[in-house]
């Protein structure tokens, strides 16, 4: 089955301790993205890679780092968590081109930070 | 900043049409894709547009003017499972992506 997988699903920690959400596609896809949703602010996007070893910032990059070194994975890395950080987090892939424009997203990750 | 804008709760009954606005003001565009959420499910693709029309997809459509900078998305013979959140989200030529806050659609019996 074609999907996107995030682990874990749900995640309680404390400022300060070191994170990693990671995230898995399985169709082969060359871009893969990471948001954060709030009430009232919708999706922001954090990171996208557009193919392994290639990342760029979204609309909110602060506070996090990415890495893309395998195609299939694009883990999202809290080196020192803050509450401001908690948010239910998607991670999203989709082909390349612009003729491809449909993002499978994951089925979340709600992070709590106390 | 970039922003898009869309009305942030909107109500019809069953069977009806509904059209959710959208309003952008980025340069850079690319395109705007349309996306549903359930309540505490991911996001899913509905519609995209890069060019000026109508694209139309079952009871969903999708509309384009680039002039100006506006679209929309057309839900026809509304349905009780329709009721969830509706994003636009506009698409840079760079890949980056710049979502609205989100229209929740209520549907009534």
């Amino acid at each position: 089955e074609a999907q996107v997988t995030q682990n874990p699903r749900y995640l309680i920690t404390v400022t300060g301790k070191k994170l990693t959400v990671t995230c898995s596609q399985n169709m082969n896809h060359e871009y893969m993205s990471w948001y954060r949703q709030d009430p009232g602010l919708g999706l922001r996007q954090i990171y996208y890679s557009m193919n392994v070893e290639v990342t760029d910032k979204g609309d909110v990059p602060e506070g996090y780092k990415v890495s893309r070194k395998e195609k299939r994975n694009f883990p999202l890395i809290l080196e020192s968590p803050s509450p401001n950080q908690t948010s239910l987090y998607f991670c999203a892939s989709k082909t390349s081109g612009h003729e491809r424009y449909e993002q499978y997203f994951g089925p979340g990750t709600r992070l709590t930070v106390t | 900043g970039q922003s898009l804008e869309q009305p942030s709760e909107v109500t019809a009954v069953e069977g009806a049409i509904v059209q959710i606005n959208c309003t952008y003001q980025t340069s850079g565009f690319y395109g705007l894709s349309w996306y549903q959420q359930h309540d505490g499910g991911a996001p899913t693709f509905l519609s995209y547009n890069a060019l000026d029309g109508l694209e139309e997809t079952g009871r969903f459509s999708s509309f384009l003017s680039r002039s100006d900078s506006y679209g929309y998305l057309l839900l026809q013979e509304l349905q009780m499972k329709d009721s969830a959140s509706y994003f636009c989200a506009e698409i840079s030529g760079t890949y980056k992506y710049i979502f609205g806050t989100g229209t929740r659609l209520k549907v009534l019996a």
